[in-house]
C-alpha cells in the first residue's frame, strides 16, 4: 500500500465547477503539505496545515489527523487553475517529504 | 530574488558523464532538501542538510550520488557516470526551521531538468 494515496489521479472539470481532492497518507504524525506544481516543473506550497480548515482566496484544505485524510477544494474553478496538485506529509526527524502521486486538474473554460 | 534558485534549469549529459547542479536556498533558511522527481511520479527524498551538515543521505539512490553543502548555503548535487535512469527532475527546497518541526513550510525551486542521452 502506498504511503500516500490521492484521488482522483486526473480530474477534469468546466470553468466554475467546485472541485474536491483527497488525500490518504499513512506516514507522518503531525502535519501536511498540499503543494501545486505547474507543468514546466515549478512547485508552489499552497498550504501547511496541522488541524481544522485552511482558507486562501479560492482554496479550501482540511485535515483529519486522526484519520490522516485531508482534501483540497477549489472552488469556483478557472482554467489558471490546472495544474498537478500534490500533498505531502512530512515524515521523520528531518520532515522530509512524502509525496502522493498528484492529482492533474485540467479547468476547461 | 527572494526564492530558491536552481541552475541550470536544463542539463543534457551523455551517458557516463559527471553532472552537477545547483541550488541557492532562501537566506537564512537552515534546511536543504533535494528531491528526485521521474516522469509521471511525484518527487522522491534525496537528501537533508541541516546548515553545513549532511544529516540524511538515505534517499541518494547510488553512490554516484554526492551532495554537498559546504558553508550552509548553496548545495551542489553531483552524479558521477551519469546512467539513464538519472534522467529526472531535481528539486532543491529549503525551510527555515532548525528543529524537528513538522510545521515548517518547504520552499521549492522550480527545478533542474537532467536528460541523460
Amino acid at each position: 500500500k502506498n504511503e500516500v494515496e490521492q484521488s482522483p489521479q486526473n480530474l477534469t472539470a468546466q470553468e466554475g465547477e467546485f472541485i474536491t481532492i483527497n488525500c490518504s497518507y499513512s506516514v507522518g504524525i503531525s502535519a501536511l503539505h498540499w503543494l501545486q506544481q505547474h507543468p514546466g516543473g515549478g512547485i508552489v506550497s499552497l498550504f501547511m496545515l496541522s488541524s481544522g480548515k485552511k482558507k486562501h482566496g479560492r482554496l479550501i484544505a482540511t485535515i483529519n489527523i486522526q484519520e490522516k485524510h485531508s482534501s483540497l477544494h477549489i472552488t469556483a474553478s478557472h482554467p489558471r487553475d490546472s495544474a498537478v496538485y500534490i500533498c505531502a506529509p512530512p515524515v521523520g526527524y528531518n520532515n522530509d517529504m512524502r509525496f502522493g502521486a498528484g492529482t492533474r486538474l485540467t479547468v476547461k473554460p | 530574488g527572494a526564492g530558491v534558485s536552481q541552475s541550470p534549469r536544463y542539463k543534457v549529459a551523455k551517458r557516463g558523464q559527471d553532472v552537477a547542479l545547483r541550488c541557492d536556498p532562501i537566506s537564512g533558511h537552515v534546511s536543504l532538501f533535494w528531491y528526485q522527481q521521474a516522469l509521471g511520479q511525484g518527487p522522491e527524498f534525496l537528501t537533508y542538510f541541516q546548515n553545513e551538515a549532511q544529516l540524511d543521505k538515505s534517499g541518494l539512490p547510488s553512490d554516484r550520488f554526492f551532495a554537498e553543502r559546504p558553508e550552509g548555503s548553496v548545495s551542489t548535487l553531483k552524479i558521477q557516470r551519469t546512467q539513464q535512469e538519472d534522467s529526472a527532475v531535481y528539486l532543491c527546497a529549503s525551510s527555515l526551521g532548525r528543529t524537528a518541526v513538522q510545521d515548517q513550510p518547504q520552499h521549492f525551486g522550480d527545478g533542474t531538468r537532467l536528460s541523460i542521452l
